[in-house]
């Protein structure tokens, strides 16, 4: 299957400052992007998708402001948590669906975010 | 109530046991379905796919829907210790969009 990676897999920040989580696809051009958040013990949950070269469609109730998602070429997608809270501290993960197939989304191996 | 069901377990099974995993949902306009595994503190890896009603096999892995019931089912025979993680079902409709996710089931394989 395709390569999706994400960097970093782990980062520990302090509260106030900001957060850039990037996400590749290795072997294949990504034109839609998916970045999800999942808490311990429960599922993903979609916070929003982005197509290359347009701006990211945001999911209710996730601010658009707090959370930049930059999506400048076809294998690199980037999120930006601003102003870090502890209550930001999640697991981050982004997946990448190429061409026109609705099933062959690849997911990445997860950024764990720790605000402190 | 939620579009997707899955029983969050834990389960656990001795190794060698059929185990076998369940979805329900209410839109009936899906129809791609998914099973992922989830290792701990790791991204999804996409398992197999179904389109529409029937049955799909896969090694040890089979993948069963009913869109009469609106349930699909995930059977792991032979399981072994590495089968220990979540797993998570997942469907689409035709016209695209996003990915609903149930909540994922834990399951663990006792050696």
């Amino acid at each position: 299957g395709a390569v999706v990676s994400q960097h970093p897999s782990w980062v520990i920040c302090k509260s106030g400052t900001s957060v850039k989580i990037e996400c590749r696809s290795l072997d294949f051009q990504a034109t839609t992007m998916f970045w999800y958040r999942q808490f311990p013990k429960q599922s993903l949950m979609l916070m929003a998708t982005s197509n290359e070269g347009s701006k990211a469609t945001y999911e209710q109730g996730v601010e658009k402001d707090k959370f930049l998602i930059n999506h400048a070429s076809l294998t690199l997608s980037t999120l930006t948590v601003t102003s870090a809270h502890p209550e930001d501290s999640s697991f981050y993960i982004c997946s990448a669906r190429g061409g026109q197939s609705l099933v062959e989304q690849y997911f990445g191996p997860g950024t764990r975010l720790t605000v402190t | 109530q939620k579009e997707v069901e899955q029983d969050p377990g834990p389960l656990s099974v001795p190794e060698g046991a059929i185990v076998s995993l369940n979805c329900t949902y209410s839109n009936s306009a899906f129809q791609y379905f998914m099973w992922y595994r989830q290792y701990s503190r790791k991204g999804p890896e996409l398992l197999m796919y179904t389109y529409s009603s029937g049955n799909k096999e896969d090694g040890r892995f089979t993948a069963q829907v009913d869109k009469s019931s609106k349930y699909i089912s995930l059977f792991i025979r032979d399981s072994q210790p590495s089968d220990s993680a979540t797993y998570l079902c997942a469907m689409i409709g035709n016209q695209g969009g996003k990915l609903i996710f149930g909540q994922g089931t834990e399951l663990s394989v006792k050696p």
